[in-house]
């Protein structure tokens, strides 16, 4: 039971370049999640998705874009990478208001 | 607007000793509230949650939280600390929106000390 899985687990990238972090979930779940991690700051939302077909802004949007290409799967994409955009993202889904479920994190650094 | 206030960034307990993260939250509604827990090069995982209902709330590994309307609060115990649960745990309410976002607090880090 593979949950959310996400990918890649490491990048490094330099100021300027783009990237594309993807995200998919196996449990048919409606709604989806971007979230960044940094030091004694919790999480932050950056994008969400309620449903298939939306996407809405979160906490922390700027820099960021999203697609949810299906029930299944929800990319972020970094268009011009920025040294304040180093951090951990994590992926979530959920049903409803139940309980979120999360991958293992992107590990992304920014020179 | 809701928020999620953790006291204390690092929590130092030693190994059998009771473990006590606080929790405190504001709400203009009945919250949801959850606990989880993030162990090193991890995703988060749910310890527990409160929903409706019985307001002192078990979850995995021998955790467990109450719900305290009056005090605002949804701190999380365990009665004997083990060098396993060092880890973080995070505290997180959810809005009274309709799309279920997560307030997360800044979380707390459990050292145990052998």
């Amino acid at each position: 039971n593979a949950g959310v899985t996400q990918t890649p687990k490491f990048q490094v990238l330099k100021t300027g370049q783009s990237m594309t972090l993807q995200c998919a979930q196996d449990m048919n779940h409606n709604s989806m999640y971007w979230y960044r991690q940094d030091p004694g700051m919790g999480l932050r939302l950056i994008y969400y998705s309620a449903s298939e077909g939306t996407t809405d802004k979160g906490e922390v949007p700027n820099g960021y874009n999203v697609s949810r290409l299906n029930k299944r799967e929800f990319s972020l994409r970094l268009e011009s990478a920025a040294p304040s955009q180093t951090s951990v993202y994590f992926c979530a889904s959920s049903e409803g208001g139940a309980t979120q479920h999360f991958g293992d994190g992107t590990r992304l650094s920014i020179l | 607007a809701q928020s999620v206030t953790q006291l204390g960034s690092h929590v130092s307990v030693s190994e059998g000793a009771l473990v006590l993260l606080r929790c405190n939250y504001s709400s203009s509604v009945p919250p949801y509230l959850f606990w989880y827990v993030q162990y090193p090069n991890q995703g988060l995982q749910l310890l527990l949650k409160y929903t409706t209902g019985a307001t002192l709330v078990k979850g995995i590994n021998g955790f467990e939280a109450e719900f305290k309307k009056s005090e605002t609060s949804f701190h999380l115990t365990k009665p004997s600390a083990h060098m396993s649960d060092a880890a973080e745990y995070f505290c997180a309410v959810i809005t009274s929106g309709s799309n279920y976002q997560l307030i997360w607090g800044a979380g707390t880090k459990l050292i145990i000390k052998p």
